[in-house]
């Protein structure tokens, strides 16, 4: 079935960059989404991409994706403390609109 | 305002009880979703449903069953609850017509203790 894997942690202090990965296995989708899940709540969308673009940009959140490699990242410029959150990436899986998604990477970020 | 609510926040019960989460969304969707999240392990789909008495098994249903009598309302019953259910689990709807794009909306999620 379908797969998506990020890494679990990622640490970065307040300024810097942020860049979380995912690597995902099933190519015929058209959309890929980065959701946001801050502490007790549940998820929201971030943004998305669609799958005929490279990359897309909105404000500190730039989006890459690699349709060869099935890699798709998520960069955060100036990352701040209200960053701090856990990032899943969501890839389409078979119909009635269902996702599959990532195993979810927190951020943390540190003064 | 887009908005899936679930009933409780925080739920304790003990080993063998039945079980319901309800899920009620306003926004008409179509779709509607419950998952199961633990660390390290991300969001698994226990069951989703795409109209009103319609249900299909998700990744993980095995110990679960939903009722969807209402097209706003998706209820996740745990007809005999374990330990091992003890998880934070979070509903979602999304609408159908929009083509391929299929973004699903959240509950704020509710964390289900069993002892």
């Amino acid at each position: 079935g379908e797969d998506v894997e990020q890494s679990l942690f990622l640490s970065v202090r307040e300024g810097d960059s942020s860049v979380i990965n995912c690597t995902y296995t099933d190519s015929s989708s058209t959309y890929l989404y980065w959701y946001k899940q801050e502490p007790g709540a549940g998820l929201q969308l971030l943004t998305y991409i669609f799958s005929n673009m490279d990359m897309k940009q909105d404000q500190r959140l730039t989006v890459l994706l690699n349709k060869k490699d099935k890699h798709l990242s998520l960069r955060i410029a100036d990352t701040q403390t209200g960053d701090s959150a856990i990032y899943f990436c969501a890839d389409p899986t078979g119909t009635a609109s269902k996702l599959t998604f990532g195993t979810g990477t927190r951020l943390q970020v540190t003064l | 305002d887009v908005k899936v609510t679930q009933s409780s926040r925080y739920l304790v019960k003990r080993t063998g009880e039945k079980v319901f989460l309800e899920c009620v969304q306003d926004m008409d969707h179509e779709n509607m979703f419950w998952y199961r999240q633990d660390p390290g392990l991300g969001l698994r789909l226990i069951y989703f449903s795409y109209d009103v008495k319609m249900k299909e098994k998700g990744d993980i249903p095995e110990g679960y069953s939903v009722s969807r009598e209402k097209k706003e309302r998706f209820s996740l019953i745990l007809e005999s609850a374990s330990t091992n259910q003890t998880s934070m689990y979070l509903c979602a709807s999304s609408p159908t017509g929009k083509g391929s794009y299929n973004e699903q909306f959240f509950g704020p999620g509710t964390r289900l203790t069993v002892l």
